[in-house]
């Protein structure tokens, strides 16, 4: 199993569309789990940290499963301004027991009118 | 302002040719990451560090070499072993260097074989 695995999409939604994204991660002693943005050509930013059971952001909502291992991120009424990659990060162990981040390949999102 | 800088925003190497990209970063953080993003796929590690005069191997060093002299600063340099360099390459920085905490990104520079 990947360490970090998403579903590349891409997603295709009409404006004002709920959508969601999961993340699976192998680690189950990972603690804190982030949803960073990408637009095209551009450097990843923080949309979102995750280091309990979830979190809420106006139109978007990150959940977190530890059971299954799973995060998830909610946008709801989804604008033409989402449209971008949304990278899940979820801090692995790297050799020498350091905790690193791990990014998954990312899912993207296209908003259409 | 607080931020990270990535210079030059675009670079050309020739075949044979060593090139180094600079990262510099004001916010007072004791880790740096080198990543590299190809088209359409997710970020690989390069080389990191937790604090400076030590750095650590990524996922994908081989033909690379940085170098962590002062806290702000982390150069990396793409050496003629690296056969295919042509990406996207992204700095990041962090408080700590547990992974726990929030990164942040420099704009990137694109590296292009001529």
């Amino acid at each position: 199993r990947k360490e970090v695995e998403q579903d590349p999409g891409p997603f295709n939604v009409p404006e004002g569309a709920t959508v969601a994204f999961n993340c699976t991660y192998s680690n189950s002693a990972s603690q804190s789990f982030f949803w960073y943005r990408q637009d095209c050509r551009k450097e990843p930013k923080l949309l979102m940290s995750v280091y309990s059971s979830g979190n809420e952001d106006g139109r978007f909502t990150a959940q977190l499963n530890r059971a299954s291992q799973y995060i998830s991120l909610l946008i709801r009424d989804s604008k033409l301004s989402d449209s971008a990659t949304y990278l899940c990060v979820v801090p692995s162990t790297h050799r020498g027991g350091s905790y690193i981040p791990t990014f998954g390949r990312g899912t993207s999102l296209i908003v259409h009118p | 302002d607080g931020g990270i800088t990535q210079s030059p925003k675009y670079l050309f190497r020739k075949e044979g040719q060593n090139v180094t990209l600079s990262c510099e970063q004001n916010l007072n953080h004791d880790a740096m990451y080198w990543y590299r993003q190809d088209p359409g796929q997710g970020l690989r590690l390069i080389y990191y560090s937790q604090i400076v005069n030590d750095f650590q191997k990524g996922d994908i060093a081989e033909g690379y070499s940085v170098s962590r002299e002062k806290k702000e600063s982390f150069p990396l340099t793409v050496t003629s072993a690296q056969k295919n360099p042509t990406a996207f390459y992204l700095c990041a920085s962090s408080i700590a260097g547990d992974g726990q905490e929030t990164q942040y990104f420099g704009p990137g520079t694109r590296l292009l074989v001529l």
